[in-house]
């Protein structure tokens, strides 16, 4: 079945650079239409999609975070890295990496979460 | 791209039906049928309710139902639980190659 699992620091002083990693199982992400996305979620607040890369490498981002954002993979490790630079307390958020089945834009199974607080 | 737009809050009684809004533009939820609702509980993960407008993942509920007009999409829950009460999202492709969410709806069961 699938999993996914986000990992990373919990607490981050702000100016400095976020890397969370999101460890699956259950796919490849070397199979056509497949991504994994990350989508983060401040306390009491919406949902927000951050960035997702697909398995030919292609990469998108939220054109609002998009010069803050890098997302990369690694197939053999079966691992997607969002780093985030410039971090600020507004980015204090748990932030969750999904899988995003080929042929749909679904996000159907979700990691757990990681909640990351920016605090100095 | 800004969020889409969605009511903050809603309420029915079990056995009820209701029906939540999602609101984009031209540009997500009115050029694709891409848009996908999803279930939150306090303190867990999002869960997929609904894709491409109006399918439902294996395990869902047929008591879930999605629809669109425009660039108006809809979540209805038909015979109303306790168990649903929870936070609602939508969310859709976009021209960009990219994904928008809704603000949220909180679903209150009376």
């Amino acid at each position: 079945q699938i999993t996914l699992k986000e990992s990373g620091p919990t607490l981050v002083k702000p100016t400095q650079t976020l890397t969370l990693t999101c460890t699956f199982s259950g796919f490849s992400l070397s199979t056509g239409g497949v991504g994994v996305g990350w989508i983060r979620q401040p306390p009491g607040k919406a949902l927000e999609w951050l960035a997702l890369i697909y398995w030919d490498d292609d990469k998108r981002y939220s054109p609002s975070l998009k010069s803050r954002l890098t997302i990369t993979k690694d197939t053999s490790k079966n691992q997607v890295v969002l780093t985030m630079t410039n971090i600020d307390s507004v980015d204090t958020a748990t932030y969750y990496c999904a899988h995003k089945g080929g042929g749909s834009s679904k996000f159907d199974y979700w990691g757990q979460g990681t909640l990351v607080t920016v605090s100095s | 791209q800004s969020a889409l737009t969605q009511p903050a809050s809603v309420s029915g009684s079990p056995g009820q039906s209701i029906t939540i809004s999602c609101t984009g533009t031209s540009s997500d939820v009115g050029g694709y049928n891409y848009v996908s609702w999803y279930q939150q509980h306090p303190g867990k993960a999002p869960k997929l309710m609904i894709y491409d407008v109006s399918n439902r993942p294996s395990g869902v509920s047929n008591r879930f139902s999605g629809s669109k007009s425009g660039n108006t999409a809809s979540l209805t829950i038909s015979g109303l639980q306790a168990e649903d009460e929870a936070d609602y999202y939508c969310s859709s492709y976009t021209s960009s190659g990219t994904w928008v969410f809704g603000g949220g709806t909180k679903l209150t069961v009376l």
